[in-house]
């Protein structure tokens, strides 16, 4: 079956430290890839996209994540956390869009 | 351009009333959505259209219904409401790309409440 999945519910992370969320997707070809962050109360804003191509990709507010065919990955990355970071992050995928469940991410000062 | 539209924020119904959620975009998306978002379940696909006339179910579509009259708008039904449809609603629109479904741009949610 078509699915996302986003293994970690929560994740603290220190201030300035990196991070890393995960996300696999289970679907016959690569489908397009998507993440989203959502801040409390707020609706969803697209951080970064992939459809083909380098499978590095570069989105807004310093984030990154890398596309792995042989392991159906498409990991966030961001070198150096903000306070600001702290928020809801969901990865989709752009067959039938559906989401992963998310991941809350809380940064300690 | 306003985006996404979303009336109303906030909605309290009781057990068995029905209602209309509405949504409106002004980018010319041929793809809209309505999605709801459930603690420690994402959110999930309730209905969505590729473009006017054309309406299709998600995962999670009973005791819902849509219509797509206008590329603009598209409204969420509400039959009878029940306490499992309590949630926070969004709408959303993109650009249809060849059977895939671009960036999508979110309203701001509605907060439904069934006592």
């Amino acid at each position: 079956a078509q699915s996302v999945t986003q293994p970690d519910i929560h994740i603290t992370v220190s201030e300035g430290a990196s991070l890393e969320l995960r996300c696999n997707y289970s679907y016959g070809a690569t489908p397009y890839l998507f993440w989203y962050v959502q801040s409390p109360g707020q609706g969803l804003q697209l951080l970064l996209k992939y459809f083909s191509g380098d499978t590095l990709v570069q989105g807004i507010k310093g984030f990154e994540a890398e596309f792995k065919r042989s392991q159906s990955s498409f990991n966030l990355r961001k070198p150096s956390v903000h306070w600001s970071d702290a928020a809801e992050y969901f990865c989709a995928v752009g067959v039938d869009m559906r989401f992963g469940a998310g991941t809350r991410l809380t940064v300690k000062p | 351009n306003a985006g996404v539209t979303q009336t109303p924020k906030f909605q309290v119904l009781k057990t068995g009333q029905s209602m209309t959620l509405q949504c409106a975009q002004d980018m010319n998306h041929e793809y809209m959505s309505w999605y709801r978002q459930d603690p420690g379940m994402g959110l999930r696909l309730i209905h969505y259209s590729v473009g006017a006339g054309i309406t299709d179910q998600g995962e999670v579509p009973n005791g819902y219904n849509v219509s797509r009259s206008t590329t603009e708008d598209f409204p969420l039904r509400l039959l009878s409401a029940a306490p499992s449809q309590t949630s926070v609603y969004f709408c959303a629109s993109s650009y249809h790309l060849s059977g895939a479904i671009d960036e999508q741009f979110f309203g701001p949610g509605t907060r439904l409440t069934v006592l």
